[in-house]
């Protein structure tokens, strides 16, 4: 069983950086075969692709996000990572770690992390 | 504006059928991309309901399946049930954006 878990501030400043992390276990990141997507979901709204990597660190980002979002991967912790600066109001979401992504299904997810950006 | 188009809601009596489309372009769904569906009970992560069209992952019941067609792809449920009263959300690959991309979701309601 294959689990998920997102880490990091539940609070953050407009034009500061958000940084989440997601720990794997059950399952290696270094396997190769599958893409480890973020994803995101604003208060009572649908689902949103933020970005995806592979463990060689090859990443693909949203358009919309690209010029402020980094994703990384540590092999050796089993984990990934999320960086997104100058956040505002709008980056306010559900923020959820997955397997999968590109044209692969997400088939295990993380529960989520609710984060907030305040003024 | 999502990519993909969902309706808003549908709804249904207990052991009623009902779909759900989504709708997408050239570019997604009409390239062949996979369409994968998800459900969302309140307060919790999705959950993998279709993948690749019209497979069920293992302990999704027969109830759920999955088509396409050109642009488009639906998810039927069949025999409706209380516990379904869900989010759906269909996801696929876009080749113009690089990236997945999802239907704006479609609240079910069972009446």
């Amino acid at each position: 069983q294959v689990l998920l878990q997102e880490s990091g501030p539940g609070l953050v400043k407009s034009s500061q950086t958000l940084s989440l992390t997601c720990t794997i276990s059950g399952g290696s990141i270094s396997s190769g075969d599958y893409y480890w997507s973020w994803l995101r979901q604003p208060p009572g709204k649908g689902l949103e692709w933020i970005g995806n990597i592979y463990y060689s660190g090859s990443s693909f980002s949203s358009p919309s996000l690209k010029s402020r979002l980094t994703i990384s991967v540590d092999t050796s912790k089993n984990q990934f990572s999320l960086r997104l600066t100058s956040v505002t109001a709008a980056d306010t979401a559900v923020y959820y770690c997955a397997r999968g992504g590109s044209n692969y299904p997400l088939d295990y997810w993380g529960q989520g992390t609710l984060v907030s950006v305040s003024s | 504006q999502s990519v993909l188009t969902q309706p808003p809601s549908v709804s249904g009596a207990p052991g009623q059928k009902v779909t759900i489309s989504c709708t997408g372009s050239s570019s997604n769904i009409g390239a062949d991309y996979a369409v994968h569906w998800y459900q969302q009970l309140p307060g919790t992560a999705p959950k993998l309901l279709i993948h690749a069209n019209n497979n069920r992952p293992s302990g999704v019941p027969d109830r759920f399946s999955g088509s396409t067609s050109g642009t488009s792809a639906s998810l039927a449920i069949t025999g409706l049930q209380a516990e379904d009263e869900a989010d759906y959300y269909c996801q696929s690959f876009d080749s113009s954006l690089r990236g997945s991309v999802f239907g704006g979701g479609t609240k079910l309601t069972v009446l």
